[in-house]
C-alpha cells in the first residue's frame, strides 16, 4: 500500500513568489494535516483538513492556505514567500478525524532565496 | 497555550548503552502523549503512545510511562542499537491524532 506522498521534493523560491505543494493521502483516508518544520523551531502545525473542509489552523499568517481535493488530496499554498518560510513542509493523513494514527510523508524541501 | 520540552541533543550513546530522553508537557486537561522517530530522509514514524496517566507505550523495545503528577513522559530503552540513530520527537494532542503539538526533537546517535 502507498503511504503519503508529497511532491515536490525540493522546491527553490525567490522571495515574493509563491510556493504550492501537494500532497496525496493513503488511500481511505480522508483527514490531511500540514506541519512546517524549520529549523530550530521544531514542527509546528499549520492546517487540517478533513472532508473537504479547513478543521482547525495552526498560528499562521493568511498566506499560508490550501485546500483539500474530493479525491482527499492537498495543496498547501504560501504566497508572498519570505525567507523564514523556508523549512520543510510535511504532510500527514489519518483514517478518522482525531482517533486514527496519523501517517506522515517525507516532506516538501522548500527554500526562499 | 500547549507546549512540549524536550532534552537538547544530540544525544551519543555507545551500542548496548540505556538511554532516556526526557520530555516534559504543559497543557490543559489531559493530552494524548506520543513519541515519534524520524530516521535519516524519511518522514516520522509513530513510536509509541498513552491516552490518560499511568498509561505505559511500548514499541520495539522503547518505553515511556505517562506521568500526570510531573507533567513527563520520558522515553527509555534499555540497550540501544546504531540503527536506533535517528530524530525523537514527544508530542501531545487533545483530540486523538489530530494538532499535534511537538517538542523540538532530540537526535540519538548509536556507535558500535
Amino acid at each position: 500500500e502507498a503511504g503519503v506522498t508529497q511532491s515536490p521534493t525540493h522546491l527553490i523560491k525567490t522571495r515574493g513568489q509563491q510556493a504550492t505543494l501537494r500532497c496525496s493521502p493513503i488511500s481511505g483516508h480522508t483527514s490531511v494535516y500540514w506541519y512546517q518544520q524549520a529549523l530550530g523551531l521544531g514542527l509546528q502545525f499549520l492546517l487540517w483538513y478533513d472532508e473537504g473542509e479547513e478543521r482547525n489552523r495552526g498560528n499562521f499568517p493568511p498566506r499560508f492556505s490550501g485546500r483539500q481535493f474530493p479525491n482527499y488530496s492537498s495543496e498547501l499554498n504560501v504566497n508572498a514567500l519570505e525567507l523564514e518560510d523556508s523549512a520543510l513542509y510535511l504532510c500527514a493523513s489519518s483514517s478518522r478525524t482525531g482517533n486514527a494514527e496519523a501517517f506522515f510523508g517525507q516532506g516538501t524541501r522548500l527554500t526562499v532565496v | 497555550g500547549d507546549s512540549v520540552t524536550q532534552m537538547e541533543g544530540p544525544v551519543t550513546l555507545s551500542e548496548e548503552a540505556f538511554l532516556t530522553i526526557n520530555c516534559t508537557y504543559t497543557a490543559t486537561g489531559y493530552p494524548s502523549l506520543f513519541w515519534y522517530v524520524q530516521y535519516p530522509g524519511e518522514g516520522l514514524q509513530l513510536l509509541l503512545k498513552a491516552t490518560k496517566a499511568d498509561d505505559k507505550g511500548s514499541n520495539k523495545g522503547f518505553e515511556a510511562t505517562y506521568r500526570k503528577e510531573t507533567t513527563s513522559f520520558h522515553l527509555e530503552k534499555g540497550s540501544v542499537q546504531v540503527s536506533d540513530s535517528a530524530v525523537y520527537f514527544c508530542a501531545l494532542s487533545h483530540s486523538g491524532y489530530s494538532t499535534l503539538t511537538f517538542g523540538k526533537g532530540t537526535m540519538l546517535l548509536v556507535s558500535p
